[in-house]
C-alpha cells in the first residue's frame, strides 16, 4: 500500500494528557499537510510542510500544538495539555512538488481523538 | 468567515436519477476547486476538479460546472449509484505559499435502491 498512512487511527485520552500522531506520506511527496476535522465541518488547514521546513501555520494552531518532520519524510503531531475542544479527526495530506495539478492532494486515513 | 459554503447538509435520491451537489465560493484568489468524497472512518478521497478558467469538466459519471461570475460550482452525478452513497466535500485550492485547500462543511448525499 503506497497511500498516506497515519498511526493511530483512534486515541482516546484524559483531559490534560499529551497525544502524538504520526504520518507518513506518499514516498518522495515533499509537500506535507494537517487538517483537523471536527464534527460537521470539513477539514480545516493546521500547518503545511515542504521537506523538513514548516512553512505555514494556522492560527488554530494554539502553542499547545506542535508539529515537526524531521527528515523531510514522516511527520508528527503533538498535542499537549489536552482539551476536549481537541477532540476531533486530525488528517494528513500529502502532495508532489511537482505534477499536482489543482492540488489535489491525497490524504490518509485520519486520526480519531477523544478527550475525556 | 468562511469562503466555502455548502448549504446543503444532505441530499437523497432515487438510483439511477442525476444528483446535483452545490458549492459557493467567495475568493476570487482560487486557482482550482475540487470535490473530495468520504466514506465514515477514511480519509477524504480526490473525485474531480476544475481550473477557475474552465466552465466544466466531466470524468464519467461526474461533472462539474463552474459559474465565475456566480462563484457557483455544482456537482452532476449521473447516473447515482447506491455506491455513491457518502459525505461530498467542496474545497478550492489557494494559489501560491501553501496551496492549501479550503473546505465546505460537506453534503451527506444518500442514494435510494
Amino acid at each position: 500500500d503506497t497511500g498516506v498512512s497515519q498511526d493511530p487511527r483512534h486515541k482516546i485520552t484524559k483531559r490534560g494528557q499529551n497525544v502524538t500522531f504520526r504520518c507518513d506520506p506518499i514516498s518522495e511527496h515533499n509537500r506535507l499537510y494537517w487538517y483537523r476535522q471536527t464534527l460537521g465541518q470539513g477539514p480545516e488547514f493546521l500547518t503545511y510542510f515542504q521537506n523538513e521546513a514548516q512553512l505555514e501555520k494556522s492560527r488554530l494552531l494554539s502553542d499547545r500544538f506542535s508539529a515537526e518532520r524531521p527528515k523531510g519524510s514522516f511527520s508528527t503531531l503533538e498535542i499537549q495539555r489536552t482539551e476536549q475542544g481537541d477532540s476531533a479527526m486530525y488528517l494528513c495530506a500529502s502532495l508532489p512538488t511537482t505534477g499536482s495539478l489543482g492540488g489535489t492532494q491525497y490524504f490518509g486515513p485520519g486520526t480519531r481523538l477523544l478527550v475525556l | 468567515d468562511q469562503q466555502v459554503k455548502q448549504n446543503s447538509p444532505s441530499l437523497s435520491v432515487q438510483e439511477g436519477r442525476i444528483s446535483i451537489l452545490n458549492c459557493d465560493y467567495t475568493n476570487s484568489m482560487f486557482d482550482y476547486f475540487l470535490w473530495y468524497k468520504k466514506y465514515p472512518a477514511e480519509g477524504p478521497t480526490f473525485l474531480i476538479s476544475i481550473s477557475s478558467i474552465k466552465d466544466k469538466n466531466e470524468d464519467g459519471r461526474f461533472t462539474v460546472f463552474l459559474n465565475k461570475s456566480a462563484k457557483h460550482l455544482s456537482l452532476h452525478i449521473v447516473p447515482s449509484q447506491p455506491g455513491d452513497s457518502a459525505v461530498y466535500f467542496c474545497a478550492a485550492h489557494v494559489q501560491g505559499g501553501s496551496e492549501k485547500l479550503v473546505f465546505g462543511k460537506g453534503t451527506k448525499l444518500t442514494v435510494n435502491p
